[in-house]
């Protein structure tokens, strides 16, 4: 079946350093991704999305990867900053329209 | 502000009982989301909506149930047939067609008494 798995379950980054958050998935004909940012206690926040006709797109601080030749998508977070702790997924357009959601990395961000 | 809002924040459930989990959105989005998430999984969807008066079953709907009544409205129900209903369940809703981000609800947690 379909599936989205993170690399890495936590990710302790210092403050200002760059964050690189990973997902690999596993069908090629996927062609819609998106970054989730989750708060404790919150629902998970849009942060940014990309089409399978890019590799890269960038937001404020952000940029979204695409490597759809080994099916790898990943999230860098420009000089990170306390706020920016939280658990990060990825999700993707399945074979059926839907999304599907990956077990999430939270990034632990410290002084 | 347009939003989701997802009511109650927390929500207990005795052995046999129906409770029933509100979601509302003003943002005139056509399709209407509820999802599961559990400790180290990822989302799992119970229930969509893509117009008024329709819904479909998702990958876990067994022991849910659901209504759309109206675009701004989608309620879900935990029936006593839910045998592991401790969980936090999410609502989202987007624009219904191919590429659009789903927005969601702060989320209902619900355990049982």
């Amino acid at each position: 079946g379909e599936s989205v798995g993170l690399h890495l379950p936590t990710l302790s980054v210092q403050e200002g350093d760059n964050s690189i958050i990973n997902c690999a998935y596993s069908n090629s004909a996927s062609d819609y991704f998106i970054w989730y940012k989750q708060e404790s206690g919150k629902g998970p926040q849009f942060i940014i999305d990309i089409r399978s006709n890019m590799d890269k797109r960038q937001g404020q601080r952000v940029t979204v990867l695409l490597n759809k030749t080994v099916k790898h998508l990943s999230l860098q977070i420009a000089a990170t900053q306390p706020g920016d702790s939280a658990v990060y997924f990825c999700a993707l357009k399945g074979n059926t329209d839907k999304l599907i959601f990956g077990t999430g990395t939270r990034l632990q961000v410290f002084p | 502000d347009g939003g989701i809002t997802q009511s109650p924040k927390y929500l207990f459930r005795k052995e046999g009982q129906n409770v029933t989990l509100s979601c509302e959105q003003n943002l005139n989005h056509d399709a209407m989301y509820w999802y599961r998430q559990d400790p180290g999984q990822g989302l799992r969807l119970i229930y969509y909506s893509q117009i008024v008066n329709d819904f479909q079953k998702g990958d876990i709907a067994e022991g849910y149930s659901v209504s759309r009544e109206k675009k701004e409205s989608f309620p879900l129900t935990v029936t006593s047939a839910q045998k592991n209903p401790t969980a936090f369940y999410l609502c989202a809703s987007s624009i219904w067609g191919n590429n659009q981000p789903q927005h969601f609800g702060d989320g209902t947690r619900l355990s049982i008494l």
